[in-house]
C-alpha cells in the first residue's frame, strides 16, 4: 500500500463547475498537507498548505484536512479552463515529502 | 526572476554516459531537495540538503547517483553510467529553514532522456 493514494483521473468538468480532488494516506505522523498544481512539462507550483485538521480558503480554492479519517480534499469553485492541470497532494512530517500520483483535471469551456 | 532555476532544461544522452544537472535555489533558502518524476506519477524524493550537509538519501538513490551542494548554495546531481530507466524529469525544490511546514518551491525540472 502506498503512503499516499490519489485517484489519477482523468477528471473532466464544464467551466463553472465545482471540482473536488481527494487523497488518502496511511501514515498518521503526517502533519503538513499541501496541494500543488503542475502544468504539462513544468515543475509543481504550491497552491495551498494546511497544518493538521481543518479548512483553509484562498480565493476559489478550499483545502480540507480530516486527520481522523486520513483524508484531505481540495475544492475548486467556479472552475476555469486555466485550471486545467495535474493536481498533486503532498504531505510531510519532517525533511522529506510524500506526493500522490496526481489527478489530471480538464475544465472544458 | 527569484525562483528556483534548473539547468539544463532538457538532456538527451546515450546509455552508459554520465550526466550532471544543476539547481540554483531561491536565495537564502537553507533546504534543497531533489526529486524524480516519471510520467503519470508524483515526484519521488531522492535526497535533501540543509545548507551543505546532505541529511537524507532515499533508497531509490543508487550508487550511480551522487549529489553535492558546495558552500550551501547551488546543487548538482550527477548520474553515472546512465540507464534507460533513468529517463525522467528531475526536479529540484528549496525551502526556507524557518518554516516548519516544509513548504517547498519547485524549479521547472530537467527532463532526461536516455537512448
Amino acid at each position: 500500500q502506498k503512503e499516499v493514494e490519489q485517484d489519477p483521473g482523468p477528471l473532466s468538468v464544464p467551466e463553472g463547475a465545482i471540482v473536488s480532488l481527494n487523497c488518502t494516506y496511511s501514515n498518521s505522523a503526517f502533519q503538513y498537507f499541501m496541494w500543488y498544481r503542475q502544468y504539462s512539462r513544468k515543475g509543481p507550483e504550491l497552491l495551498m498548505y494546511t497544518y493538521s485538521s481543518g479548512n483553509k480558503e484562498d480565493g476559489r480554492f478550499t483545502a480540507q484536512v480530516d486527520k481522523s479519517s486520513k483524508y484531505i480534499s481540495l475544492f475548486i469553485r467556479d472552475s476555469q479552463p486555466s485550471d486545467s492541470a495535474t493536481y498533486l497532494c503532498a504531505m510531510s512530517f519532517s525533511g522529506d515529502m510524500r506526493f500522490g500520483a496526481g489527478t489530471r483535471l480538464t475544465v472544458k469551456p | 526572476d527569484t525562483g528556483v532555476s534548473q539547468n539544463p532544461r532538457h538532456k538527451i544522452t546515450k546509455r552508459g554516459q554520465n550526466v550532471t544537472f544543476r539547481c540554483d535555489p531561491i536565495s537564502e533558502h537553507n533546504r534543497l531537495y531533489w526529486y524524480r518524476q516519471t510520467l503519470g506519477q508524483g515526484p519521488e524524493f531522492l535526497t535533501y540538503f540543509q545548507n551543505e550537509a546532505q541529511l537524507e538519501k532515499s533508497r531509490l538513490l543508487s550508487d550511480r547517483f551522487s549529489a553535492e551542494r558546495p558552500k550551501g548554495s547551488f546543487s548538482t546531481l550527477e548520474i553515472q553510467r546512465t540507464e534507460q530507466g533513468d529517463s525522467a524529469m528531475y526536479l529540484c525544490a528549496s525551502s526556507p529553514k524557518i518554516r516548519v511546514s516544509n513548504e517547498q518551491f519547485f524549479g521547472p525540472g530537467t527532463r532526461l532522456t536516455v537512448l
